[in-house]
């Protein structure tokens, strides 16, 4: 059982927007600290694709933004293409746990 | 270019030992925390151990606290993590990953990811 909690999976057609929800609660989204998104292709390592939760690193597609709000956060892909297919995994800390915690990860498939 | 690159991985029977290796280039590796980060077959990532930066302290998670110790050298610009009294859940894939920033926040990102080395406990 994830502290933070994402759908198993979301789906989408080519050119839709999804949106992928990460929940927590007071002790880590909600306390203030930050949030961030990975994604993960298949086979391969985790890629950071938001910080800080809105901030893109460079090199990462516009069509990928990201908020918070209170105890939750969320992923948006905004034009999706068949390359976005993947796992994506949001990342914060807990006080309580005094330890990074991740989500469960979502699969984001394209129809 | 920055990068990370993990070794030591293996087979090892429940109760066994064994040490990863993480060398990195690319960065002034003793001015950023690094974690290992692990992920079992099929499953999500779980953060396991941090080491700070230049005022070396480390952390961890309460289901490896007690088996494993996280090290670093900064002079071979290395990080390690120890691994004893394996069990069978801790097969998964192993990451090194860098911070973001120097700063020393508990929450800061993990910019920088290896291509993981895959540990297996069974008899």
């Amino acid at each position: 059982q994830s502290v933070l909690t994402q759908p198993p999976s979301v789906s989408g057609a080519p050119g839709q927007r999804v949106t992928i929800s990460c929940i927590g609660g007071s002790s880590n989204i909600g306390a203030g600290y930050d949030v961030h998104w990975y994604q993960q292709l298949p086979g391969t390592a985790p890629k950071l694709i938001i910080e800080g939760n809105s901030n893109r690193p460079s090199g990462v597609p516009d069509r990928f933004s990201g908020s918070k709000s209170g105890t939750s956060a969320s992923l948006a892909i905004t034009g999706l293409q068949a390359e976005d297919e993947a796992v994506y995994h949001c990342h914060s800390y807990d006080r309580s746990l005094s330890a990074r915690v991740f989500g469960g990860g979502t699969k984001v498939t394209v129809l | 270019e920055v990068q990370l690159l993990e070794s030591g991985g293996g087979l090892v029977q429940p109760g066994g030992s064994l040490r990863l290796s993480c060398v990195a280039s690319g960065f002034t590796f003793s001015s950023y925390a690094m974690s290992w980060v692990r992920q079992a077959p099929g499953k999500g990532l779980e953060w396991v151990a941090v080491f700070s930066g230049r005022v070396g302290s480390p952390d961890y998670a309460a289901s490896v606290k007690g088996r494993f110790s996280i090290s670093r050298d900064n002079s071979k610009n290395t990080l390690f993590l120890q691994m004893d009294s394996l069990r069978a859940e801790d097969t998964a894939v192993y990451y090194c990953a860098k911070d973001l920033s120097r700063f020393g926040v508990p929450d800061n990102a993990f910019d920088v990811w290896g291509q993981g080395t895959m540990v297996t406990v069974s008899s």
